[in-house]
């Protein structure tokens, strides 16, 4: 079984729709983070979570919201998507290990916003 | 100037070449440095760490050049399967870690 997990695989939505991406783990890791990738700007952080109680803006989170529901749960939400947001989005946990912090991504999300 | 700058490729060679690519880093004060790899369509995976003194693993070798602020990775004998994009990573404290956009490699043939 796969480490990190996302549901949806793919989703299609509308302009105005709230949208939720959700994300599991079964790593034990505090860290967790969302990512999107655009071709050519490679990933950008949206939010990230260092437990359960802390939440933390990264560089693109307007128009996005976030929700660290356990340990191992962390959603993404979009309140009112709109084409630009169209991507495809990773969840992420992070652990020290060695010199600095190790990232395991889950599979991604492909997000087409009509 | 992005923090962390990557020649976006593609490099295209044929198997069994020896294949290098670079990446730059503008924050003096970057602690921690990596390899991923992206497979298309997929997720990044770590390939490797970089440390200060040069790693091998295998066919890939990292190094990491504090004075010039880059770090490189050297693919020796390539295989079909090492097409993939190869993204920098690189830590400069306990909440900031930035990819780069990734190389893009293909090997043929």
């Amino acid at each position: 079984d796969a480490d990190v997990t996302q549901t949806p695989r793919n989703r299609i939505t509308k302009t105005g729709k709230r949208i939720m991406l959700e994300c599991s783990q079964t790593k034990g890791h505090d860290r967790m983070y969302w990512y999107r990738q655009d071709p050519g700007l490679g990933l950008r952080l949206i939010y990230y979570s260092f437990d359960v109680k802390d939440i933390n803006k990264g560089e693109i989170s307007d128009g996005y919201s976030v929700s660290r529901q356990a340990q191992a749960k962390f959603s993404l939400s979009l309140e009112s998507a709109i084409p630009n947001q169209t991507a495809l989005y990773f969840c992420a946990t992070g652990a020290f290990e060695g010199r600095g912090e190790t990232q395991y991504f889950g599979p991604g999300t492909r997000l087409l916003v009509l | 100037r992005k923090e962390v700058e990557q020649d976006p490729g593609p490099f295209n060679v044929p198997e069994g070449a020896t294949v290098a690519f670079n990446c730059t880093y503008s924050n003096s004060a970057s602690q921690s440095f990596f390899w991923y790899r992206q497979d298309c369509r997929k997720e990044p995976k770590l390939l490797m760490s970089v440390y200060s003194s040069g790693n091998e693993d295998g066919r890939f070798t990292a190094q990491l050049n504090r004075a010039s602020q880059y770090i490189s990775l050297l693919i020796r004998d390539s295989k079909l399967s090492d097409s993939a994009t190869y993204l920098c990573v690189v830590g400069s404290s306990a909440s900031k870690i930035i990819f780069g956009s990734g190389t893009r490699l293909s090997i043929r043939p």
